[in-house]
């Protein structure tokens, strides 16, 4: 059964800050994502990673993937306020996108001013 | 591109009652359509996986009685929970993978389902 586990699950910062949300998952994957979630809305896809080394980055947000440790990372550069949100890692099986993900629990981040 | 549609986005009903939810991919074919639920404060928890044309596969301790899924075109899945009662009040999301394309699934924009 494969496993996701997020930490931490509560986060809160200051503007200006950086830090990293932790993403571990228990059996081999073959693609690994991470979702952005505001109060009362769906998943906005952030980032998709399908390899090992794999790094994306997108304004303060950058991820990484080492498949080999099975660990994903989301690093927040210099936290502004609108990056206030909960963030989920997600995890497929090897089914090549057949089948569905598996979710952590959840980072909620709380940016103060 | 890549747009989920899922409808209604808000629904109220009573005790006892069934509730159907569509969900649509608008401008790409879905082989494959997941479905999701999210309690408050919560994760979301895979449910059912549809492929058109064929019987859901459900995810262990999900009734398949209770939540009827159809996935009768390439563009539809529709999630039907009958005989609502208040513990399958949750938000529901529904997921599309594109045909023979990518990895990624797109997220549709979610249920609130309130069972009073």
């Amino acid at each position: 059964e494969l496993k996701v586990e997020q930490n931490p699950l509560f986060l809160s910062m200051q503007e200006g800050k950086n830090y990293t949300i932790y993403c571990n998952y228990s059996t081999t994957s073959d693609r690994l994502y991470w979702y952005r979630q505001d109060p009362g809305k769906s998943l906005e896809s952030l980032f998709v990673l399908l390899s090992n080394g794999a790094v994306k980055q997108e304004g303060r947000l950058m991820a990484s993937l080492d498949t080999k440790a099975r660990l994903s990372t989301l690093h927040i550069t210099a936290a502004v306020h609108d990056l206030s949100a909960t963030y989920f890692c997600a995890v497929g099986g090897s089914g090549g996108g057949a089948d569905g993900l598996t979710f952590g629990k959840g980072t909620h981040l709380i940016i103060q001013p | 591109g890549a747009v989920v549609s899922q409808h209604p986005s808000r629904v109220i009903c009573k005790s006892g009652t069934s509730v159907k939810i569509e969900c649509r991919s608008l401008d790409f074919q879905a082989t494959t359509m997941f479905w999701y639920r999210q309690f408050p404060k919560q994760s979301l928890m895979l449910m059912a996986t549809s492929n058109e044309g064929s019987k859901a596969t459900y995810e262990q301790g999900v009734e398949k009685d209770k939540f009827l899924i159809n996935h009768a075109s390439l563009t539809l899945s529709t999630l039907t929970v009958t005989s609502a009662h208040p513990e399958d009040s949750s938000f529901y999301i529904c997921s599309a993978r594109r045909l023979r394309v990518g990895t990624e699934a797109f997220f549709g924009q979610g249920t609130r389902l309130t069972v009073v």
